[in-house]
């Protein structure tokens, strides 16, 4: 079966600071993969997603950035973090599975920038 | 270009009540439409999806939607609420490529014992 992992669950990053998200999925292959952004009261925001190795299209322009290194493995980054980056980080994956795909997420990093 | 509109960011029912979560949906191409559920600190979980087969579909832990091509709703309904049914409710559609999926607001539903 397919499992997704992001790590770390939480994090509290000062601004300025750097950021490295990671998240990686098991037991399926040429996954699309999927960063949201959930901030407090709102709705999922898409920040990237990737079809394949090192295929990223971005969906907001902003100081964050995404990496697809291996086929299951997707992490986001920052060189410096703002405040307004705080939120709740959910990576997901999807196959086409016939005519259609349907979306998988992981259990989400809560980050909080001070 | 597709996109969801969910009307009522918060729902507050009576337990034993019927639960009735809206979403209205914009597609130029037959949609397929997703309602997924979120539980405080949690990813999101798929409850069910409708992919142009049968217009009732009904998903996990008792919950049913109707496809209504006519009125451009895909609304969320269970006869019966249950206190575990308290979490946030978002509606979603694919384009057909199936490369992205575009979220609805979030509709957060409260069961009053």
């Amino acid at each position: 079966s397919q499992t997704i992992h992001q790590w770390p669950a939480t994090l509290v990053q000062p601004v300025g600071s750097p950021l490295s998200l990671e998240c990686t999925v098991e037991g399926t292959s040429n996954p699309n993969l999927y960063w949201y952004r959930q901030a407090a009261g709102r709705g999922l925001q898409l920040l990237f997603y990737s079809v394949g190795i090192g295929q990223i299209s971005s969906e907001v322009p902003q100081n964050l950035s995404a990496s697809r290194p291996q086929d299951r493995q997707f992490i986001l980054s920052s060189k410096k973090l703002l405040l307004s980056d705080s939120g709740f980080y959910l990576c997901a994956w999807s196959v086409l599975t016939g005519a259609w795909n349907e979306q998988f997420f992981g259990p989400g990093t809560r980050l909080t920038v001070l | 270009a597709q996109s969801v509109t969910q009307l009522g960011s918060h729902v507050s029912v009576s337990e034993g009540a019927l639960v009735l979560l809206r979403c209205n949906y914009s597609s130029s191409v037959p949609p397929y439409l997703f309602w997924y559920v979120q539980y405080p600190n949690q990813g999101l979980q798929l409850l069910l999806k409708y992919t142009s087969a049968a217009t009732l579909v009904k998903g996990i832990n008792g919950f049913e939607a109707e496809f209504k091509k006519s009125e451009t709703s895909f609304h969320l309904t269970k006869p019966s609420a249950h206190m575990s049914d308290a979490a946030e409710y978002f509606c979603a559609v694919s384009d057909q490529q199936g490369n992205q999926f575009y979220f609805g607001t979030g509709t957060s539903l409260t069961v009053i014992p």
